[in-house]
């Protein structure tokens, strides 16, 4: 099956500034990508996507950035406000036409202090 | 749509104890699965189903049954709770059509605690 790691576990930043969080997947045919942002005490929803066939996709302020030949994908978030503080996943979508399952990463925590 | 629920929101159980997760869609989705999560941990695969009577083992399947009698319907048994078990339980769905893209959705989860 799929093995996704997600870097940094933790992460702070001061109000205004950008945050990165990275994923690396090991499986060379996963094709979808999706992000998710859990806050304290809620379930996972999904924040953003992209494909396989994309470099790159954009909504406001949140991007995801997909490397196919490194097998890795990476969320940046600009301006971040305190409302962005929460724990975020990364999964990778594996499986055969028998099934399609996602993978989760570790997740970060992203702190923003105001 | 309720889109994704699950009963109870919290249990506790003792040791040996078995009880089901409930977990119930009404979005029509084919796929359906179950995640626990640990304390600073991530989301790790119990069981999934593709559909009404199949089913299959994910990350951890090991202590946990499930079934998948209906389409909208994925309970998810504990048949000897262990302290190992304490977790929080997401059931989640997703619609495989279009490519296999389509988002999943997560239930509120269910809080275990195993005494």
């Amino acid at each position: 099956g799929e093995n996704v790691e997600q870097h940094p576990s933790t992460l702070s930043v001061q109000e205004g500034d950008s945050a990165v969080i990275k994923c690396t997947y090991s499986d060379s045919a996963s094709n979808y990508f999706p992000w998710y942002k859990q806050e304290l005490g809620k379930r996972p929803q999904l924040i953003i996507d992209i494909r396989s066939n994309v470099g790159e996709k954009k909504d406001q302020r949140i991007a995801v950035t997909l490397n196919k030949t490194a097998k890795h994908f990476s969320l940046h978030i600009t301006e971040t406000q305190p409302e962005d503080s929460a724990v975020y996943f990364c999964a990778a979508l594996w499986g055969d036409n028998a099934g399609n399952m996602l993978t989760f990463g570790g997740g970060t925590r992203l702190m923003v202090k105001p | 749509n309720a889109g994704v629920t699950q009963t109870p929101k919290f249990q506790v159980l003792k040791t040996g104890q078995s009880m089901t997760l409930q977990c119930a869609q009404d979005m029509n989705h084919e796929y359906m699965s179950w995640y626990r999560q640990d304390p600073g941990m991530g989301l790790r695969l119990i069981h999934y189903s593709v559909g009404a009577g199949i089913t299959d083992q994910g990350e951890v399947p090991n202590g946990y049954n499930v079934s998948r009698s209906t389409t909208e319907d994925f309970p998810l048994r504990l048949l000897s709770a262990a302290p190992s078990q304490t977790s929080v339980y997401f059931c989640a769905s997703r619609d495989p059509s279009g490519g296999s893209y389509n988002e999943q959705f997560f239930g509120p989860g269910t809080r275990l605690t195993v005494l």
